[in-house]
């Protein structure tokens, strides 16, 4: 199936901790994205890449740091895990051109306690 | 900056009826692209319909249709014959243009509207 896939779909973890969550995508596109969706369900863009360079990069704590591999990767790790990172976090891709729509992941519901 | 909103935390429909989400945006770009997403409670993001702003003509998709009003900056999706699947957070979202790269911005999205669909 052609998608983007990320995992885990649940993480569960404690205040402190050191976690990962991992993108992949086969649709052939040159652009990847992260996307934090609150418990408000509101969508924020943290970080894009395109063709492996970092293009955006919002107002987002250093404790997150994306890593792409290659074009069809964007992992994102989290250090020092706080409370208030509990949320949804998607992936998605796209080609760069603008009428080129975001296809996402299912989403990572992660819980910090 | 650009911004989007959705004015509507939550609507409600009977099955069957048709429906009308209300979206705005904000921006000072003349090409851009705008988008209705719907998340169910599967959490999925499925794209809905797609609006080029360079285009009059009101994009169609079977039982969802846009009334894009660019001077007003204006982009509302109506959905017809509402059913039960239809039920889901309704997200509307913008897309710069700038040629090659300006993509990378990806989304700007609204809050998002609630569908109800009572049976």
């Amino acid at each position: 199936d052609t998608a983007v896939s990320q995992t885990p779909k649940y993480l569960v973890t404690q205040m402190g901790n050191d976690k990962s969550i991992k993108c992949e995508q086969n649709l052939g596109h040159d652009t990847m994205y992260w996307y934090k969706q609150d418990s408000k369900k509101f969508l924020k863009i943290m970080f894009s890449y395109n063709n492996k360079e970092l293009i955006i990069n919002e107002t987002v704590p250093n404790r997150f740091s994306p890593k792409s591999p290659d074009k069809a990767h964007l992992n994102l790790h989290i250090n020092s895990l706080e409370l208030g990172d509990s949320a949804v976090y998607f992936c998605a891709s796209s080609h760069v051109t603008g009428n080129s729509p975001l296809h996402f992941g299912n989403g990572t519901r992660l819980t910090v306690t | 900056a650009q911004t989007v909103t959705q004015s509507q935390p939550e609507m409600s429909v009977q099955e069957a009826e048709t429906v009308t989400l209300s979206c705005t945006y904000d921006t000072s770009e003349s090409d851009y692209y705008l988008f209705w997403y719907k998340q169910p409670p599967s959490r999925q993001m499925i794209l809905v319909i797609r609006q080029e702003a360079y285009k009059q003509q009101n994009a169609t998709e079977n039982r969802f249709s846009v009334n894009f009003q660019k001077a007003a900056k204006s982009f509302s999706l109506k959905i017809s014959d509402s059913q039960l699947g239809d039920a889901a957070m309704y997200f509307c979202a913008y897309r710069r243009d700038q040629g090659l790269g300006g993509g990378a911005d990806g989304l700007t999205f609204g809050k998002g509207t609630h569908l109800i669909i009572q049976p």
